[in-house]
């Protein structure tokens, strides 16, 4: 089975520090992509950071960072500086394209973030 | 550039009337999706369509249709609405298959069946 897991229902971080979110997921392919979104309260989903699962090197996006351990079949993600806008719902997903045109995108729990003043 | 448009933001349906949620998008795009997102939960995939007049089911497909008559609209039709329907739906949009193309989403659309 494909799954996503994301063990932080709930955290919270004070404005300008650093925080990380983990994810684990399970796949038995060898070619996908990771995904971070984010949801704020607007309920809008916004992409954060994407990374390839063939590339060794992590993903930067500003202030934010992943943590790919491919083996491990972790990507975690980086938030540093936090500011009170990255309030919001995390989700990790990871995309794959299977045999006969079929695309999946698997979505974790979600992670919800509060960032304290 | 508007994006990926839904509507309603907001929906009341009592249980068995039917309603189609709309979606747009206008950026060409070849994959469109539709997901649900439950209280506390991720999104999962309820159809998906790879371009105009090819739809595939995905992980919850029961008690919804969908059709793609043009590239732009992908709608969601519910027929006998159930309250384990209550939901959020996200209408999404992708350019292309096998990469690391990200999703476009909508804003949602908050339906409640009572």
């Amino acid at each position: 089975a494909q799954t996503v897991t994301q063990s932080q229902p709930e955290m919270s971080v004070q404005e300008a520090e650093t925080v990380t979110l983990s994810c684990t997921y399970d796949t038995s392919e060898n070619n996908y992509y990771l995904f971070w979104y984010k949801q704020p309260p607007s309920r809008q989903m916004i992409l954060v950071i994407r990374q390839e699962a063939y590339k060794q090197q992590n993903a930067t996006e500003n202030r934010f960072s992943v943590n790919f351990q491919k083996a491990a079949k972790s990507f975690s993600l980086k938030i540093s500086d936090s500011q009170l806008g990255d309030t919001a719902m995390y989700f990790c997903a990871f995309r794959i394209s299977a045999q006969g045109g079929s695309e999946k995108l698997v979505f974790g729990k979600g992670t919800k973030l509060t960032v304290n003043p | 550039n508007a994006g990926v448009t839904q509507t309603p933001k907001f929906r009341i349906l009592k249980i068995g009337q039917s309603m189609t949620l709309q979606c747009a998008q206008d950026m060409n795009h070849n994959y469109m999706y539709w997901y649900r997102q439950d209280p506390g939960m991720g999104l999962k995939l309820i159809y998906y369509s790879v371009g105009a007049g090819i739809t595939d089911k995905g992980e919850v497909p029961n008690g919804y249709n969908v059709s793609r008559s043009t590239t732009e609209d992908f709608p969601l039709r519910l027929e006998l609405a159930a309250p384990s329907q209550t939901s959020v739906y996200f209408c999404a949009s992708s350019y292309l298959r096998q990469s690391n193309s990200p999703l476009h989403f909508g804003n949602g659309t908050r339906l409640t069946v009572t």
